[in-house]
């Protein structure tokens, strides 16, 4: 499974914008980038997913390098509920569609 | 819709003893997956069920782990004879196919420690 590099954390203030870096430079063409993020104690939720073009939805914003090698995950405004493990996932169109997770990178927001 | 159920929330055991954990899918998802988390790590993927058939595991399940997906709905994960690094969150996921991709829905997971 091609991988993916994030930083190990990041933090922002709240009710500012959140870019998430992601390094995917071994994505074969036909991988999506899937976000996701885990809130403490519970399980992962999906956040945003993409191929080629960039992508909103009422969750964040997901920004494709013109290669895909790289992609960003965009907050527009970040708030308290939103301090989470992003993780950014390469996912192929093999048959199980299982997500592979790598370490994520832990936003902490500061009100 | 109510979610991906899992049950129990959390569990103590002794070493040696056995467990079993339930994941009770979203309604109508053909497919099932179980992962397992220790602190500061994303989630492992051990296995995965379309319907009532295991078609993927990881090395990481070993032979004291079991799956099962009965009739392909809830699925239950048993570890016999549990060791303390087997403490963990073990996460259950469902999803059903979508047009050219698809999301996972996760449980809350259910919590283990081997005393």
């Amino acid at each position: 499974d091609a991988k993916t590099t994030q930083p190990n954390s990041m933090e922002s203030n709240e009710e500012e914008p959140v870019h998430l870096p992601c390094n995917h430079s071994t994505i074969s063409g036909t991988d999506y980038i899937h976000w996701y993020r885990q809130l403490p104690s519970q399980g992962p939720e999906y956040v945003i997913h993409g191929l080629t073009s960039n992508v909103n939805n009422r969750m964040a914003s997901l920004a494709i390098a013109e290669d895909r090698k790289s992609s960003t995950l965009i907050l527009h405004r970040a708030t308290l509920r939103d301090a989470a493990v992003y993780y950014c996932i390469l996912r192929g169109t093999d048959s199980s569609y299982k997500l592979i997770f790598g370490s994520g990178t832990r936003l902490l927001v500061r009100p | 819709d109510t979610g991906v159920s899992q049950n129990p929330r959390h569990k103590i055991t002794k070493r040696g003893q056995n467990v079993t954990f339930r994941c009770d899918p979203i309604s109508e998802h053909n497919r099932l997956y179980w992962y397992r988390q220790t602190l500061g790590q994303g989630p492992e993927f051990l296995t995965y069920f379309q319907n009532e058939a295991q078609l993927e595991k990881s090395r990481l399940l070993s032979d004291r782990f079991s799956a099962e997906r009965p009739k392909g709905s809830f699925s239950t994960l048993e570890i016999q004879r549990t060791e303390q690094g087997d403490s963990a969150m073990y996460l259950c996921a469902s999803s059903v196919r979508e047009t050219g991709n698809e999301k996972l829905f996760f449980g809350s997971g259910t919590q283990l420690s081997v005393l």
